[in-house]
């Protein structure tokens, strides 16, 4: 069973500023790291996704690093914007089959204007 | 386009009674998964279907069933309710084995319940 921890637990980003969310894992046999975003009274979405054979994806202000060494990755927010105020969760493959994903517990990312 | 579509959005219930939530996907999606959502604990698996007439146990099964009759609907049973099963509940669906974006998540907008 996968296990992924996600730090911080909350953050407070100023307008402009760069929000850093991280993520660890545990089994190396799976290939494929999420971030979903989710703002208050929707369902997560993806945002953005890694395969490890890169490492780093960039997605217009999100990126996305991994350390496949340390198992982790890291969601980098660029030029945070209030409208990036939400929770974020990273993810990895449960189980390699079909039972989907396993989330950390999310981030709540908060950005003043 | 609906996407993934969960019925009732709210619900209050009593100790000991049941209901049943609805998940409907309009995508001809292959694998769909019902998640509990509480706070400081993420996302949890409950259940989950790889395709019509099929069922699995995730990571909280336990006071919860599920049905698949049809493979655009899958349904979350509580058959005697709890207070720990206060939560808000999420369905998504995926492609399936094969589809090149196999591992995305659609999640519908949740249900908010709540039990006394």
């Amino acid at each position: 069973q996968q296990q992924v921890k996600q730090s911080p637990q909350s953050l407070i980003v100023q307008k402009g500023g760069i929000s850093i969310i991280n993520c660890a894992y545990e089994n190396t046999a799976f290939d494929y790291f999420p971030w979903y975003q989710q703002f208050p009274g929707k369902g997560p979405a993806l945002l953005i996704a890694i395969r490890p054979d890169v490492s780093e994806k960039k997605e217009g202000r999100f990126t996305i690093s991994f350390n496949k060494s340390a198992k982790q990755f890291s969601l980098h927010i660029m030029d945070s914007q209030p409208g990036d105020s939400a929770t974020y969760f990273c993810a990895a493959p449960s189980g390699g089959g079909a039972d989907g994903l396993t989330f950390g517990k999310g981030t709540h990312l908060i950005i003043q204007p | 386009n609906a996407g993934v579509t969960q019925t009732p959005k709210f619900r209050v219930l009593k100790t000991g009674q049941s209901m049943t939530l609805l998940c409907a996907q309009d995508m001809n999606h292959e694998y769909m998964y019902w998640y509990r959502q509480d706070p400081g604990m993420g996302l949890r698996l409950i259940h989950y279907s790889v395709g019509e007439g099929t069922t699995a146990k995730g990571e909280v099964p336990d006071g919860y069933n599920v049905s698949r009759l049809k493979k655009q609907n899958f349904l979350l049973g509580l058959e005697s309710a709890a207070p720990s099963q206060t939560s808000v509940y999420f369905c998504a669906s995926s492609p399936g084995q094969g589809a090149p974006t196999n591992e995305k998540l659609f999640f519908g907008s949740g249900t908010q319940l709540s039990v006394l």
